[in-house]
């Protein structure tokens, strides 16, 4: 049973372009949580998605950033014209649902992104 | 807002050492607590959890008591080794809130020999 499948696990992005990280749930999870973690930084929560929804983007910067969780595919966090700050390590996690007994996320590896 | 403060690190230990990393919550109300461990190149991994007062999470060796009273939920462990190396989040989060978990900035724990 794998667990939350991100990629790239590491990708470099010059100033200006777009970079785009993937996350595949854990099998049975619909809900599906993105985090970064900035450079001695703890996580800081981003987006929260349901498939086709987006539940909660409190966490989202207002520019540049979008997300997605189609009925078919992974999930995909999209960053467009990358600046140095946005440097981080972003993690996926997953879980069956909001209130799920559980009330536990599945994290995954991480994809780190790098902008020169 | 909902706020988890946890002890600066790096903690340094000899193996062996009795292990105590702070953490301490604000809250409305009462949530969930949890640490989580991140070893290094890797994601974040459920160490314990605990979901209700004085409830206490444990899991390797590693223990918490969730503390009303005080708000807190210190991480010990009696005696570290050296694959203990890593880093600890303490998180929060609130059963219906959405599961958007709040994370301590982390504590970094180096064991040595």
């Amino acid at each position: 049973n794998a667990g939350v499948m991100q990629n790239p696990r590491h990708l470099v992005r010059r100033r200006g372009q777009e970079a785009r990280l993937r996350c595949s749930p854990m099998k049975g999870h619909s809900h599906v949580y993105w985090y970064r973690q900035l450079p001695e930084e703890g996580l800081k929560f981003m987006v929260y998605l349901q498939k086709e929804n987006i539940i909660d983007e409190s966490g989202m910067p207002k520019e540049r950033f979008s997300a997605e969780f189609p009925k078919e595919g992974p999930s995909i966090l999209r960053i467009q014209q990358v600046v140095r700050g946005d440097s981080a390590a972003y993690f996926c996690a997953s879980s069956r649902g909001p209130n799920s007994g559980a009330n536990v996320l599945t994290f995954g590896a991480g994809s780190r992104l790098t902008v020169l | 807002g909902n706020s988890v403060t946890q002890m600066e690190g790096p903690v340094t230990l000899s193996e062996e050492a009795f292990l105590t990393i702070n953490c301490t919550y604000t809250a409305t109300g009462y949530p969930s607590l949890f640490w989580y461990v991140q070893y290094p190149g890797e994601g974040l991994q459920l160490l314990l959890k605990a979901t209700k007062a004085d409830d206490k999470g444990s899991n390797k060796g590693f223990e918490a008591t969730y503390r009303k009273e005080t708000t807190s939920f210190h991480l010990e462990k009696g005696s570290v080794q050296v694959s203990d190396s890593a880093v600890y989040f303490c998180a929060l989060i609130f059963t219906g809130g959405g599961n958007k978990l709040t994370f301590g900035t982390g504590t970094q724990l180096k064991v040595e020999l």
